[in-house]
């Protein structure tokens, strides 16, 4: 069984802050983890992805993870954020093996200029 | 190259009816999963068809059913609607393997509001 858990509903930050968006998985199985940004009105865009490559993985638009196992996390960071990724963001899990794909409860990033 | 389509947007519906949502993925792709997304349980996967199988099922009851055509577009239906179905319901496109190791590429999503 598997789940993952979105520790902040919402973040806000300041336009040219870093962003953090923390996510925690639970897997009996080695994970696959994604992040998908969805903008209103529209359907999910991948932003990463890990499956048991490199630990630190980066992704569009300038965002960046990194798998660490013995936290069993996954959170999204960026160094500076835009107007533009103001948006919901879901950390998903999944196993290799397992095509049931959980997905968080979602984050919403709202970026003040 | 066009993208995952699906229609219709938006959907009024009343308790009791029944209705087909169609989902198009991207050329060349075979495996189409459904979710639905709600803002009291969030995204939750209902299936995933490939080659026109069912291979994956979420926890879904019976009136949740799905079908995917030889030329990969796939229909999911729903039964004897309720309130609570309202929902939007997006669909994702794959090349080969299921949601779990591949990219998904997600549609715009169905507006499905029942009364």
């Amino acid at each position: 069984a598997q789940s993952v858990t979105q520790l902040d509903s919402h973040v806000s930050v300041s336009e040219g802050t870093p962003v953090l968006l923390r996510c925690n998985y639970s897997s009996s199985y080695s994970p696959s983890l994604f992040w998908y940004v969805q903008h209103p009105n529209k359907g999910l865009q991948l932003l990463l992805k890990y499956t048991s490559a490199a630990t630190l993985v980066k992704g569009i638009n300038g965002f960046e993870a990194e798998f660490k196992k013995s936290e069993t996390s996954f959170h999204l960071t960026k160094p500076s954020a835009h107007m533009s990724d103001a948006a919901e963001y879901f950390c998903v899990v999944t196993s290799y093996n397992n095509n049931d794909m959980r997905f968080g409860a979602g984050t919403r990033l709202t970026v003040k200029p | 190259k066009a993208g995952v389509t699906q229609t219709p947007r938006y959907l009024i519906k009343t308790r009791g009816q029944q209705v087909t949502l169609s989902c198009s993925p991207i050329s060349g792709h075979r495996s189409v999963s459904w979710y639905q997304q709600t803002p009291g349980q969030g995204l939750q996967f209902l299936f995933e068809y490939f080659s026109e199988t069912q291979r994956n099922k979420g926890n879904f009851p019976g009136r949740f059913s799905g079908r995917q055509f030889s030329n990969s577009r796939s229909e999911m239906n729903v039964s004897t609607l309720e309130l609570g179905d309202s929902a939007l319901y997006l669909c994702a496109s794959s090349r080969r393997g299921g949601p779990g190791h591949n990219e998904q590429f997600f549609g715009p999503g169905t507006r499905l509001t029942v009364l």
